[in-house]
This record gives C-alpha cells, structure tokens and sequence, in this order.
C-alpha cells in the first residue's frame, strides 16, 4: 500500500486479556520496527525485523510481548495477560532497510491501546 | 546503548522568530536522523546526517552533525505556525544496527 497500515486504530481491553496488533508496511520494505509512546515522549524500541526474521527484540518489556513476521511482510504484535501499565501508543514502522542504514522510517498512524 | 539529551524540552516563539534544538550524546555517533511529529500526529522522517560537520538545508530549516559527531541541531528560520510540532533527533543505536534510538523531543509552539 501506500503507506503504513496499523489496525485497530484504538483498542480498549480488560485487564488480564491478550491482544493482538497488525502492522502492514510499505509493499518491498525490508526493515519493520514496532515502538511504544507514551504521551509527550519520544518512541521507545521494542524490537525489528528484516524480513521475517527478528533482529532486536531487546526493548519488548517482558515475556508478556512477542512479536511476529512470518512472510516477511505483516507483522503482529502481540500483549498477553495485558496489564494497565501497557495502555499506550504502539506504532509501526517500516523502511527500505536491510543493512544499509541510510533510509528513514515511515511511521502508521498507530494503535492506542487502552488496558481498564 | 545509544542515548540522546535534547534541549530545549519545549520551547514557545513569536511567528517570525527562529527556533533551534539540539542533540547531545556523550558517545560518537555513526549517523543521526531527525522527524517531526504534529500534534496527534506520527513521526515524519525529515533528514538523515552521517558525515562529520554535515550541514544540510531543507527550505527554512537547516541541520547540522557536529565535527566530533556527538551532538546536532535543527533550526529553523522565521518560523510559522505550521512549523509547530514536535521534534525528535533518532541515532541509531550502534553502527550494524537498523533500530534508531529517540531522544524526548523538543515540542515547538508559535504564537501567531
């Protein structure tokens, strides 16, 4: 597509529940990263692909967060057993990527996660 | 790992008036890249920097990498109320690494 795609656009869960959310990058984009952002900071890593596979999920919070790419395209982050503390913006990014570093992010419009 | 310090952490100027930020880290950076982010809005890449002393212009706005490449900054010119916004600079977080680091953002309001 034309740009980032993330679905749902917002999400209100009970506690104690696992949610799921999708990421669909630019078509040909090598590299996906997932980010958390709290209100009035910047992104904080919590991991990233090249293709399918996960090369740094050394920002995922704990065992709870787990995240997937298994065509190389999609991405699904996943929350089990959500807790208040995880109520955020959860954005995705993608880019050309790969290991030439020199390309910029192309952020969605994100997933406001809201855990009552 | 990579951590970043930006100044200020928000800033209100009067239409017209220039506006700098900066980035600071206490270790050499390989590259750095700025975004800005409008409010209720997502990031939007701006620029990428990697050589040592780059300075690169976009219209008003002017990005510089310093020459030991541990600190930058982003001015710009005669702001206008579109220009409001926050701004992010991003490292990566080591030279063989594609995840960029974010600083906290300078959050620039103009009066008109």
């Amino acid at each position: 597509g034309a740009g980032v795609s993330q679905s749902p656009r917002y999400k209100v869960t009970k506690r104690g529940q696992d949610v799921a959310l999708r990421c669909d990058p630019i078509s040909g984009h090598v590299s996906l990263y997932w980010y958390r952002q709290a209100l009035g900071q910047g992104p904080e890593f919590l991991t990233y692909f090249n293709y399918e596979a996960q090369q740094d999920k050394s920002g995922l919070p704990n065992d709870r967060f787990s995240a997937e790419r298994p065509e190389g395209s999609i991405s699904t982050l996943t929350i089990q057993r959500t807790e208040q503390r995880d109520s955020a913006m959860y954005r995705c990014a993608s880019s050309l990527g790969g290991t030439d570093l020199l390309y910029g992010y192309t952020f969605g419009s994100g997933t406001r996660l809201t855990v009552v | 790992g990579q951590q970043v310090m930006q100044i200020p952490q928000y800033q209100h100027v009067q239409e017209g008036e220039d506006f700098t930020t900066y980035c600071n880290s206490s270790t050499t950076l390989s590259n750095i890249q700025w975004y800005k982010q409008r409010p209720g809005g997502h990031p939007v890449f701006l620029i990428q920097l990697v050589k040592s002393g780059e300075v690169k212009k976009q219209k008003r706005l002017t990005f510089q990498f310093g020459e030991a490449k541990k600190n930058s900054s982003l001015h710009i010119t005669a702001t206008q109320t579109t220009d409001v916004g926050t701004y992010f600079c991003a490292p990566h977080g080591s030279s063989n690494t594609g995840k960029l680091i974010f600083g906290q953002g300078t959050t620039l309001q103009v009066k008109p």
